[in-house]
């Protein structure tokens, strides 16, 4: 069965900071895998995805995430954040024989100045 | 485009009752999925569907029953409701062919069950 795991509940940078969330899965096949970013009260937003190629991806607002197949990681980078970046980061993955997302307890983010 | 829309945004439900969550998208996706987030457990797949008169059961699927007589609408019924069943609801959509497998949410539903 497919899992993610987040094991960084909660992370707290400085503006200006450079950023990075981990991700680790377990899946069987090549993965399809995501980050999705939430602010409070909102829906969930895709920042990137991963398929197949090159396996640093660039996402929306200077995000990125490198697949690296050994480590079964997918961790979210950014070189310098800020105060709009606070929210909640999850990593998925998609298995769509199934139609089946399975998400990890996410990461929540918090920007001081 | 709306995207995908849900009402209500919030509901207070007495235990043993029942309601319907309504999810709607104009972007013409054949596949339509609903999803429930709890504190520390991500969101969960409830049902999901790949196209009008089609639904398969998610992760979590008991007591929440689908149906998909459209493309654009795919409602969520609590038949009974249960104090478990406090939660967001995320309706989220994707198109079926060339579009990478992006799931499209929607705002959410905030329910309590007292």
């Amino acid at each position: 069965a497919q899992s993610v795991t987040q094991p960084d509940i909660h992370i707290t940078v400085s503006e200006g900071a450079s950023l990075e969330l981990r991700c680790n899965y377990s899946y069987g096949a090549t993965p399809y895998l995501f980050w999705y970013v939430q602010s409070p009260g909102q829906g969930l937003q895709l920042l990137l995805k991963y398929f197949s190629g090159d396996t640093l991806v660039q996402g929306i607002k200077g995000f990125e995430a490198e697949f690296k197949r050994s480590q079964s990681s997918f961790n979210l980078r950014k070189p310098s954040v800020h105060w709009s970046d606070a929210a909640e980061y999850f990593c998925a993955v998609g298995d769509f024989g199934n139609e089946k997302l399975t998400f990890g307890t996410g990461t929540r983010l918090t920007i001081i100045p | 485009n709306a995207g995908v829309t849900q009402t209500p945004k919030f509901q207070v439900l007495k235990t043993g009752q029942s309601m319907t969550l309504q999810c709607a998208q104009d972007m013409n996706h054949e596949y339509m999925s609903w999803y429930r987030q709890d504190p520390g457990m991500g969101l969960r797949l409830i049902h999901y569907s790949v196209g009008a008169g089609i639904t398969d059961q998610g992760e979590v699927p008991n007591g929440y029953n689908v149906s998909r007589s459209t493309t654009e609408d795919f409602p969520l019924r609590l038949l009974s409701a249960a104090p478990s069943q406090t939660s967001v609801y995320f309706c989220a959509s994707r198109t079926g062919t060339g579009g990478g497998y992006e799931q499209y949410f929607g705002p959410g539903t905030r329910l309590t069950v007292t």
